[in-house]
């Protein structure tokens, strides 16, 4: 399966402030990388759907002028969240589509993200 | 609406005895189902899947169960080691066609204790 680094794996930053996550797919061209958040205790829910060369598809009630995202290359998504308030604060995890039998999805290692 | 629910939060299990995890869905038009396993601070790793035309995949100690009349699946993992304690997702996927985006559920925190 494909392997994802994400940077950083953790992040603090003050209120009114942006930070970007990257996601990289190592050895995998990744057309379609997806982006998720994790509050504590919950599930992991969708934010968005990341396209190589277009634009990304949001799920609803996700903000996309607060959550921007990049996909500029096979190999690189980026997810800047942008004037952060503490709400933001959570776990952001990017992961990339492959193929069955896991569809290689596999996961990022995370980002822990807390805005003071 | 949660098409994809665990509705036990937490298990604690013996080590070396069997540990059971339930998922239910509620979306007949799934037909993949995905194990995941995640550590505090880390992504989730694939564990195991199956796909809607069977009823049972095993991968050494995991077993996935698939029930589609009760839309219900369980994973087993047997013997339970130490290391298995962790959060275990179950997520559900539609038929391919395109991106396909998982659903998860809630999540269960297995603890084994020795």
């Amino acid at each position: 399966g494909a392997v994802v680094s994400q940077h950083p794996s953790w992040v603090i930053c003050k209120s009114g402030t942006s930070v970007k996550i990257e996601c990289r797919s190592l050895d995998f061209q990744a057309t379609t990388m997806f982006w998720y958040r994790q509050f504590p205790k919950q599930s992991l829910m969708l934010m968005a759907t990341s396209n190589e060369g277009s634009k990304a598809t949001y799920e609803q009630g996700v903000e996309k002028d607060k959550f921007l995202i990049n996909h500029a290359s096979l190999t690189l998504s980026t997810l800047t969240v942008t004037s952060a308030h503490p709400e933001d604060s959570s776990f952001y995890i990017c992961s990339v589509l492959g193929h069955r039998p896991n569809y290689g999805y596999t996961f990022g290692s995370g980002t822990r993200l807390t805005v003071v | 609406d949660q098409q994809v629910k665990q509705n036990s939060p937490s298990l604690s299990v013996q080590e070396g005895r069997i540990s059971i995890l339930n998922c239910d869905y509620t979306n007949s038009m799934f037909d993949y189902f995905l194990w995941y396993k995640k550590y505090p601070a880390e992504g989730p790793t694939f564990l195991i899947s199956i796909s809607s035309i069977k009823d049972k995949n095993e991968d050494g100690r995991f077993t996935v169960f698939l029930n589609k009349s009760a839309k219900h699946l369980s994973l087993h993992i047997v013997p339970s080691q130490p290391g298995d304690s962790a959060v275990y997702f179950c997520a559900a996927s539609p038929p391919r066609g395109g991106a396909q985006k998982l659903v998860f559920g809630q999540g269960t925190r297995l603890t084994i204790n020795p």
